[in-house]
């Protein structure tokens, strides 16, 4: 399956601080998706985006999450104001839309202190 | 409703052996049952998946087991190898293009030489 890549692999942040994850996806992927998995634990849903925009969100993706594809390529999820409890793995999915199949990316590791 | 049990949390094996997953899900809409398979630092690697259709399906050494009525499922692996070992997921999703994963717990497996 073809590689996604996800930057930057580690980021440590200061509690308060923006940041922002990257996913490049294939072209031909309609949906995308992002997810976290805090150390220990199980993967959790964030948000979907498909055409541009979000087609489903969670319970955890509050107003200090954001996500867009700014230039038809990147995939970002931002964070605005980050706080400890967003420590964690954060992966980049896609799916074709033509089969229930979503592919995931090598994970950003991101470290609040 | 939405949650999917899996168990147990881990299991060890030795070589050769079956270890088998579990899983139980509440919400009768899903149709899309996969299992990932990940690697410490990795992201989740997508292994096999069923639908309700049919009440089993086997790639490789690979196998599950669906049994709609009672809303669980399993994952079998046989000849276990010490590559093997990692930590699985189950999954479950309603069939919708771009419908968000929801994850078991995981186990972590341990297949010993």
């Amino acid at each position: 399956e073809p590689e996604v890549t996800q930057t930057p692999s580690h980021q440590v942040t200061q509690m308060g601080q923006e940041v922002i994850l990257r996913c490049v996806p294939i072209s031909n992927h309609l949906y995308f998706y992002w997810y976290r998995q805090i150390l220990g634990q199980k993967v959790e849903f964030l948000v979907s985006f498909y055409n541009n925009e979000i087609s489903e969100k969670s319970e955890i993706f509050d107003d200090q999450f954001s996500v867009e594809r700014p230039d038809g390529s990147n995939f970002t999820l931002k964070i605005r104001s980050t706080k400890l409890e967003d420590s964690a793995m954060y992966f980049c999915a896609r799916a074709t839309g033509s089969s229930d199949e979503q592919y995931f990316g090598p994970g950003t590791r991101l470290t609040v202190t | 409703q939405q949650q999917v049990k899996q168990s147990p949390q881990s299991l060890i094996v030795q070589k050769g052996g079956i270890p088998i997953i579990n899983c139980a899900y509440e919400n009768t809409a899903f149709d899309y049952f996969p299992w990932y398979q990940q690697f410490p630092g990795k992201g989740p690697a997508l292994l096999i998946a069923i639908r309700p259709d049919v009440s089993e399906k086997k790639e490789g050494r690979f196998t599950i087991s669906f049994n709609k009525s009672a809303k669980q499922f399993s994952l079998h692996i046989m000849d276990s190898q010490p590559g093997d070992s990692a930590t699985y997921f189950c999954a479950a999703s309603m069939w919708r293009s771009g419908s968000r994963l929801t994850f078991g717990e995981g186990t972590q497996l341990t297949v010993n030489p």
